[in-house]
């Protein structure tokens, strides 16, 4: 069976600082990834997803940057942090079939306090 | 471009009692719609899908959904809710037409609370 995971689970950084927030799959291959931001616990926001390795597509122009090196591994990157980044951030993996209805899969979510 | 409305920020129910948490959506085509629940800190779990046949699904933990094509609604219903049902509950859409990327869109979310 497939299994999604995200690290590290909690993130404390200061602004200004560089941010790495790792996703990986297990149990299929060439998924269609996603990076979500849900801020004040509601609603889900696309940031960015990939259809494989190094092709990355952004939704909303930000603060933020994401790569694909490795065709299960999705990463979530900045630079300089600001506040405004805060929230948590989920990824999301989907099985890339034509035509296909699949799901989509969220992984446990990274909670990330920019103070 | 497709959307989701979930017009109740919060739905009370007593313990035993029927549920429903409302959705509507907007899209071109035809919809493919999702209902995904969320426990605090955690991610989202899938619960049920409509993609074509039956109007009425049924998922995870006795949750079902109808599909109502005229009122564009897909509203989650369960006959006798659960304390252990307290979370947020998100519905998605899908055009059928984007054979890209696929992309889900959410809605706000809203909050079941069960009350023993």
């Amino acid at each position: 069976s497939q299994t999604i995971h995200q690290w590290p689970a909690t993130l404390v950084q200061p602004v200004g600082s560089p941010l790495s927030l790792e996703c990986t799959v297990e149990g299929t291959s060439n998924p269609n990834l996603y990076w979500y931001r849900q801020a004040a616990g509601r609603g889900l926001q696309l940031l960015f997803y990939s259809v494989g390795i190094g092709q990355i597509s952004s939704e909303v122009p930000q603060n933020l940057s994401a790569s694909r090196p490795q065709d299960r591994q999705f990463i979530l990157s900045s630079k300089k942090l600001l506040l405004s980044d805060s929230g948590f951030y989920l990824c999301a993996w989907r099985l890339e079939q034509r035509g296909s209805t699949d799901t989509q899969y969220f992984g446990p979510g990274t909670r990330l306090t920019v103070l | 471009a497709q959307s989701v409305a979930q017009p109740e920020d919060q739905v009370n129910v007593a313990e035993g009692n029927p549920l429903t948490v409302k959705c509507t959506y907007s899209v071109s085509g035809n919809p493919y719609l999702f209902w995904y629940v969320q426990y605090p800190n955690r991610g989202l779990q899938f619960l049920l899908k409509y993609i074509t046949g039956d109007n009425l699904v049924k998922g995870s933990y006795g949750f079902e959904a109808e599909f109502n094509k005229s009122q564009t609604s897909f509203h989650l219903k369960k006959p006798s809710a659960l304390v252990s049902d307290s979370a947020l509950y998100f519905c998605a859409v899908r055009d059928a037409w984007d054979t890209g990327f696929q992309k889900l869109v959410f809605g706000t979310g809203t909050r079941l609370l069960v009350s023993p």
